[in-house]
């Protein structure tokens, strides 16, 4: 089983900090996926990305895969209370259907 | 509804007893996915099923743990002699085909606490 390293797992900043968050492995995936979820819900999918080196851009989150695909960056500049959550990111094992999580890296955005 | 739900939403039962966890996924959905998470903890994979077969169950911690599900519906988690480790909560997923870059939705889980 490949496995998923996050950090931080807890991140603790004010309103309009930037922040980033790292998922790493020593496995290639095909693809890796970044999830956000809320207390007492299942998590949501952001973005998926696919091909090394790979930039996507959702508002004020960017997301980027590592040109091996081994690791992945989440960025989220000027950070609002609403993005407090818990992000996983998830690999696409390359010949199965499942996905490997991360632990999560639980941020808080205080206002 | 449009999305996927799961009942109970939460479980108190005894160490020992049998639970039965249900998850309804979204309507025309061929693979349906079932993890666990522990507090503060990342998803751990447990069994997904294509259709009503499954070709996958290598996460079934135990054989204490086994699922099944009707055709293309509903599936039923079932967790026999349950633990104080059992407890966790239990999240269903589905998704249009079982490939892991598909959008895979996501019920808001059952959360199961053994006593």
């Amino acid at each position: 089983t490949q496995l998923l390293e996050q950090s931080p797992q807890f991140l603790s900043i004010q309103e309009g900090e930037n922040l980033t968050v790292y998922c790493n492995s020593s496995s290639v995936f095909s693809s890796l996926q970044w999830y956000r979820q809320e207390p007492g819900e299942g998590p949501v999918l952001l973005v998926t990305v696919v091909t090394g080196g790979e930039v996507k851009k959702l508002k004020r989150l960017t997301f980027q895969f590592g040109d091996a695909r081994k690791d992945s960056s989440l960025h989220i500049t000027a950070a609002q209370p609403g993005d407090t959550g818990l992000y996983l990111c998830a690999g696409d094992e390359t010949s199965g259907s499942r996905l490997t999580f991360g632990e999560g890296t639980q941020l808080t955005v205080n206002p | 509804g449009a999305g996927v739900s799961q009942s109970p939403s939460n479980k108190v039962t005894e160490k020992g007893k049998d639970v039965e966890l249900r998850c309804d996924p979204i309507s025309g959905h061929t693979a349906l996915y079932w993890y666990r998470q522990r507090l503060g903890q990342g998803l751990e994979f447990l069994i997904y099923f294509q259709g009503n077969s499954a070709p996958d169950k290598s996460g079934l911690p135990s054989d204490r743990f086994s699922a099944e599900r009707t055709g293309e519906s509903v599936s039923t988690l079932t967790i026999q002699r349950t633990q104080q480790e059992d407890s966790a909560v239990y999240l269903c997923a589905s998704s249009l085909v079982a490939r892991g870059t598909y959008e895979q939705y996501f019920g808001p889980g059952t959360r199961l606490t053994v006593t």
